[in-house]
């Protein structure tokens, strides 16, 4: 059974980073691309950054561009999401996903219950 | 432009048919895919590529395109049916993901 879990959220005060953490089993992790989403409270969803199956393309949505860096240990099965110069605004619950292709970035097929970041004083 | 737009709500009375639509740029280039949404769970892909249903999806969910426009079709829909729909594509780059605003339906 292909499945993601994510790790790491908590309260956390504006300016101060994070690291969210997420654990793959059930497929060939290298063998895809993967990708964090979030969505704040009452909110849709919100793509945040993904990477291909070797690192070789990555890609973070602007609001997040410059401040979060995404990485990937295929040895680990593990997806990362390194968190910078937190804001309120982002406050959300993040999602870990897996594309269904290994180098484009298309349609995630499975889905994380989410780790909920709080940003706030 | 590197948007998708959603209508924000939609209902449909139980069994009969419903259309969720999304509009934008990328569409005209890449296939969109549909995910459904309930309250307090993860999102679940619906449809992908010109009509593809992942294993378990029923078979009352199809999708199809034209021009700047995707469509997701619900024939027959169900109670279960409830909830958020959201559509996404990647842009031109390749690098980068898009998600429409969402669709509400509600089955009445």
């Amino acid at each position: 059974e292909v499945q993601v879990v994510e790790s790491g959220g908590g309260l956390v005060q504006p300016g101060r980073s994070l690291r969210l953490s997420c654990g793959a089993s059930g497929f060939t992790f290298d063998d895809y691309a993967m990708h964090w989403v979030r969505q704040a409270p009452g909110k849709g969803l919100e793509w945040v950054a993904g990477v291909s199956w070797d690192s070789g393309i990555i890609g973070y949505a602007d609001s997040v561009k410059g401040r979060f860096t995404i990485s990937r240990d295929n040895a680990k099965n593990s997806l990362y999401l390194q968190m910078h110069s937190l804001r309120t605004e982002d406050t959300a619950l993040y999602f870990c996903a897996k594309d269904r292709t290994s180098y484009a970035f298309g349609d995630l097929d499975s889905w994380g219950q989410g780790t909920l970041v709080i940003v706030s004083s | 432009s590197s948007e998708l737009t959603q209508d924000p709500a939609v209902s449909v009375a139980l069994g009969q048919t419903v259309r969720i639509t999304c509009q934008g740029d990328s569409l005209r280039f890449f296939f969109a895919g549909w995910y459904h949404q309930k309250p307090g769970l993860a999102p679940i892909l619906v449809i992908y590529g010109r009509n593809n249903r992942p294993s378990g999806i029923p078979d009352r969910f199809s999708g199809s395109s034209s021009g700047n426009t995707t469509s997701l079709t619900i024939t027959g829909a169900q109670a279960e049916d409830e909830g958020d729909y959201y559509c996404n594509s990647r842009d031109s780059s390749g690098k980068i993901l898009l998600f429409g605003g969402g669709t509400k339906l509600t089955v009445l």
